[in-house]
């Protein structure tokens, strides 16, 4: 079975930190994807890669930042968390074939920016 | 690009269907259907898609009116573990990103 894996299921931040979300996926998939998920909002897409080194901007990419070096690892980054970013976010990965971009997710991670 | 419209909320009886309704009136040619639910604090699971033609495998069935303009997904038989929200997405046809609506909340009752 394919498996996303994010580093925290739990995660508390202060105001102005800086915030970094791992994702890790073992099916050699070649797009890659950050969602984050709010009461009454559904998942909005922050960005995604469909490439090492390649990133797009979904339809909320402001405030946050993303990192593919490795195809199997993708980083969502807050360079300066602040409270409205407190949320819970959403890996997923796909194969990357267009007949086919059944998405898997990982378990989530719930941040608390204080 | 493609929205869906679907509705808020709906109730089902546990072992009966749950027939959901989706709703994709601009829907391109080469734009899949694709459905997906997430049950509370897990992240969404893949149910089924399609593009044309009726789909069924362990899970649901996928139902696509022959305009494509809406989608039904079937539940066969109903189980309380069902109880879900239940997102309906298209496939953007100019790139690979996927965008989810609000859902429809499904509960499923004994």
């Amino acid at each position: 079975d394919v498996k996303v894996t994010q580093s925290s299921r739990y995660l508390v931040k202060r105001t102005g930190e800086k915030v970094f979300l791992e994702c890790v996926q073992d099916m050699d998939h070649e797009n890659m994807f950050w969602y984050r998920q709010d009461p009454g909002l559904g998942l909005r897409l922050i960005y995604f890669s469909y490439d090492v080194k390649m990133k797009e901007k979904g339809d909320i990419p402001e405030g946050y930042s993303v990192s593919r070096e490795k195809k199997e690892r993708f980083s969502l980054i807050l360079e300066s968390a602040s409270t409205n970013q407190t949320s819970m976010y959403l890996c997923a990965s796909s194969p990357g074939d267009r007949t086919n971009e059944k998405l898997f997710f990982g378990s989530g991670t719930q941040l608390s920016v204080l | 690009d493609a929205k869906t419209t679907q509705p808020t909320s709906m109730d089902c009886a546990e072992g009966r269907a749950a027939n959901l309704p989706c709703n994709h009136s601009t829907i391109s040619g080469n734009e899949y259907v694709y459905w997906y639910r997430q049950i509370h604090s897990q992240g969404p699971q893949y149910i089924i898609h399609g593009l044309k033609n009726n789909e069924t495998n362990e899970m649901a069935s996928l139902i696509i009116t022959e305009d494509r303009k809406s989608s039904t997904l079937i539940l066969p038989h109903a189980t309380l573990r069902d109880t879900a929200v239940y997102y309906c997405i298209v496939l953007r046809s100019n790139d690979y990103k996927l965008s989810f609506g609000a859902g429809t909340t499904v509960t499923v009752r004994a």
